[in-house]
């Protein structure tokens, strides 16, 4: 099974706007971080924003948020007042126990002036 | 923050050249480094964790003879693409955190390397 899932290869939102990317996750360790990376053209990751599984309260970093529902297993990244910089790849990612990365397949977001 | 180097950022050689690539820890002991492959448009594929040390431990389906990883050093870890074929042409990149940290701490990135193999 697919330690991490998002479910929207692509996203278009309009500039100034809010846009959510969607993540889903499944393990069975009650000790997880989950993280979102940003992927601009020209290759970097830059980290955004992590959840811890015992974080009571959604994560937040400036525009960015985490929309954390453990029950569902999900951590979709909320971003707001989206600026024309933000267009790149999102990966959304999560550890266990150890110390491996697992990624999703990303979700390429455009934002439209 | 914690820093992660690559290099070089940028390779085209001909096939059947071997291309190095270095990753460095600049201001932290990195025990672990991890090296990533992606291809367009996808994913970061795991292909091996390397320890300080010791062998590289790698992932199912990724040929060890092709992808030399050494890491003689708390700081440096190296993947060598030997004797590279156009389909070896990708981005390469590794990513390494801080030892004893929380968990909170993320995986820090290199930069990347695009290898293309004509």
């Amino acid at each position: 099974a697919q330690k991490i899932t998002q479910t929207q290869p692509g996203m278009f939102v309009q500039e100034k706007e809010a846009v959510t990317l969607d993540c889903t996750y499944d393990t069975s360790d009650p000790s997880y971080g989950l993280f979102w990376y940003k992927q601009p053209s020209s290759g970097e990751m830059i980290f955004l924003i992590y959840q811890g599984s015992y974080d009571q309260q959604n994560a937040t970093e400036g525009r960015y948020s985490l929309n954390f529902q453990k029950a569902r297993k999900s951590a979709n990244l909320v971003i707001s007042a989206s600026q024309l910089g933000d267009s790149a790849m999102y990966f959304c990612a999560m550890r266990e126990s150890g110390n491996q990365f697992y990624f999703g397949t990303g979700t390429s977001l455009t934002v439209i002036p | 923050g914690a820093v992660v180097s690559q290099h070089p950022s940028r390779v085209i050689c001909k096939s059947g050249t071997s291309v190095k690539i270095e990753c460095r820890s600049l201001d932290f002991q990195a025990t672990t480094m991890f090296w990533y492959r992606q291809f367009p448009k996808q994913s970061l594929m795991l292909m091996a964790t390397s320890n300080e040390g010791s062998k590289a431990t790698y992932e199912q389906g990724v040929e060890k003879d092709k992808f030399l990883i050494n890491h003689a050093s708390l700081t440096l870890s190296t993947l060598t693409v030997t004797s590279a074929h156009p389909e070896d042409s990708s981005f390469y990149i590794c990513s390494a955190r801080p030892p004893g940290t929380g968990p909170r701490q993320p995986q820090h990135f290199g930069d990347g390397t695009r290898l293309s193999i004509l």
